[in-house]
Parts: C-alpha cells; structure tokens; sequence
C-alpha cells in the first residue's frame, strides 16, 4: 500500500463548478497535511495546510480531514481556468516534526471554460 | 533573498557517469529535502535532513548519496548514473517550526541516455 494514495485523474469541470480532490494516507499516527499546486514545467507551492478533523476554508479553497478514515479531501469553489494544474497530497510522516514529508502522485484538474 | 538555489538547471550524462546536484539556501532552514519527479507523477522522496550532520533516507534512496555539513548546502550525489534515474530533480527547505511548508527550488532536469 502506498503511503499517500491520489487518483491521477485528469478530473475535468466546468468553469464555476466545484472540483473535489481526494487523497488517502496509510500512516495512523500522521498528524499534519498538505496540499500543493503545481503548474506544468513549474515547482510545487504550497496552498492549504490542515492539522485538525473537520474543515479550514481559505477563499475559494476548503480543506477537510477526517483522521479516523485516514482521508483528506480538497474543494476548490466557483473553479478557474487558472486552476487547471496538478495538486498534490503531502503527509508528514509519523507524529510531531519527523520531517519526513510524503507526496501522492498528484490528480491533474482541469477546468473548462 | 534568493531562497532555495539549485544547479545545475539541465544536464545530460551518459549511462556510469557520476555527479552532484548542488542546493543552498540562505533561509538559515533547518530541514532541507531532495524530490524526484517523474513526468506526470508525484514527488518521490530522495533523502531529507533535520539539520547540519544528519541525514536520513526517504522513499527512494537507491543509487544516490547525500551530505549535510552546512546549514546551508544539501548536495545530492548520483553514481554511476542509470537511465531510470531520468527526472527532474528538487530540493527543498524549511523551517522547523513550519512543518511541510516547502519552499522549493526551481528544479533540475537530468537525463541518462
């Protein structure tokens, strides 16, 4: 089983539809996660971190985590061309400040004007 | 403030050369990481560091080496290059007090034909 698990997608919407990425990791004790956009040929930057079950919203961005399922989820609302990109799912491996950060393969969206 | 800078950015070696993806950053970052990306994949952890002197192996160590005397640089050493060593290479850093918030470099593309 891999560690952090992603559908590669591509997942296509719609301009100003809701997109929604899912993520899965293996590590029980993991306790802090990520999610990381990328633009072709560019590299990774950070857009949501998420700590505690339930939701943080940012903008149009809302991360959700349920630690119990191991899963983590990220909404993008009112989806942009712009948003056309890979994101990838980032655990930090192991409880407290391990370093060790895990990505997922990444789901690559794209919206549709 | 040039933050994470790697060279070089392209090279091609053949098949049993030998060289060093270099990585500094003047951020005065504890916990700097090497990534390799294959095209149209995640991020696979290479090795990482908490801090000057200490290493430790990530998800994919196999055919590379690392080192750590400075805060600053984090080298990245492949011998005897072999074409599945074929990707784009990235470093990156941060903080220990903010776990998984990469800063990242621009990236390295390397190939071995």
């Amino acid at each position: 089983q891999k560690e952090v698990e992603q559908n590669s997608g591509p997942l296509s919407v719609p301009e100003g539809a809701i997109a929604s990425l899912n993520c899965t990791y293996s590590d029980r004790v993991s306790q802090s996660f990520f999610w990381y956009r990328q633009y072709s040929g560019k590299s990774p930057e950070l857009i949501m971190s998420i700590y505690s079950n339930g939701d943080k919203e940012d903008g149009r961005f809302t991360a959700q985590l349920n630690k119990a399922s191991q899963y983590v989820s990220l909404l993008i609302r009112d989806s942009q061309p712009s948003d056309s990109a890979t994101y990838l799912c980032a655990v930090l491996h192991g409880s407290g400040n391990t370093g060790k950060l895990i990505f997922g393969q990444g789901t690559t969206l794209q919206v549709k004007p | 403030n040039a933050g994470v800078t790697q060279t070089p950015k392209f090279r091609i070696l053949k098949i049993g050369q030998s060289m060093t993806l270099q990585c500094t950053q003047d951020m005065n970052h504890n916990y700097m990481y090497w990534y390799r990306q294959d095209p149209g994949m995640g991020l696979k952890l290479i090795y990482y560091s908490v801090g000057a002197g200490i290493t430790d192996k990530g998800e994919v160590p196999n055919g590379y080496n690392v080192s750590r005397s400075t805060t600053e640089d984090f080298p990245l050493r492949l011998e005897l290059a072999a074409p599945s060593q074929t990707s784009v290479y990235f470093c990156a850093s941060i903080s220990q007090g903010a776990a998984g918030e990469l800063f990242f470099g621009e990236g390295s593309r390397l190939t071995v034909l």
